[in-house]
């Protein structure tokens, strides 16, 4: 079955400290993996892909095959990443497999 | 550039009445696709399509159609509403297979 996990629905830091927002996913093929942020009052929006391998906003996400992980991670967490952050697995008929979400809380 | 625009934002009916949600990108995307998002529940895919005069469903499709006339335009039906459908719908389009998706502002559904 093809299925994206988030398990945690909110995630809570003060404002500097670490955050590492988790996905696991259960897929038989090769994943390609995004993952995406919706800021208060604004549109779902692309925020990395695993095959760019970049940093976003301080946010990076690797993909590890043998944990079937996609952890997004951010050294020191801002006020302004407060968010719901969806993992999302796109499979090979095209289409994205979404997570539950978390929100992403982060206090000053 | 508005990318993909939705209407309504908002919209109650009532048990049975039937209404389409809009949905047009001005990005010249290829493909285009329609989810619904309950709370606390990611989004799950209604139907979808990868070019004009070509559609198909995903993951939730009962209760729904569409239809793909043009490339830019991608509307959702729904015939005979029930309360079940009381979501949000997100439309979104891309570029191709695999490439990130532009998501419109979404449409608050509620059904009485």
């Amino acid at each position: 079955a093809q299925r994206v996990t988030q398990p945690e629905k909110l995630l809570s830091v003060f404002k500097g400290a670490p955050v590492e927002l988790k996905c696991n996913y259960s897929y038989s093929g090769s994943p390609e993996l995004f993952w995406y942020v919706q800021y208060s009052r604004q549109r779902l929006q692309l925020l990395l892909r695993h095959i760019s391998r970049e940093s976003i906003k301080g946010f990076t996400a690797d993909l590890n095959k043998g944990e079937t992980s996609f952890h997004l991670k951010k050294p020191f967490a801002q006020e302004e990443d407060s968010a719901m952050y969806y993992c999302a697995l796109h499979n090979q008929g095209g289409k994205l497999i979404f997570g539950q979400g978390t929100e992403l809380s982060v206090k000053p | 550039n508005a990318g993909v625009t939705q209407t309504p934002k908002f919209r109650i009916l009532k048990i049975g009445q039937s209404m389409t949600l809009q949905c047009t990108q001005d990005m010249n995307h290829n493909y285009m696709y329609w989810y619904r998002q309950d709370p606390g529940m990611g989004l799950k895919l209604i139907y979808y399509s990868v070019g004009a005069g070509i559609t198909d469903k995903g993951e939730v499709p009962n209760g729904y159609n569409v239809s793909r006339s043009t490339t830019e335009d991608f509307p959702l039906r729904l015939e005979l509403a029930a309360p079940s459908q009381t979501s949000v719908y997100f439309c979104a389009s891309s570029r191709g297979e695999g490439q990130p998706q532009h998501f419109g502002d979404g449409t608050r559904l509620s059904i009485l």
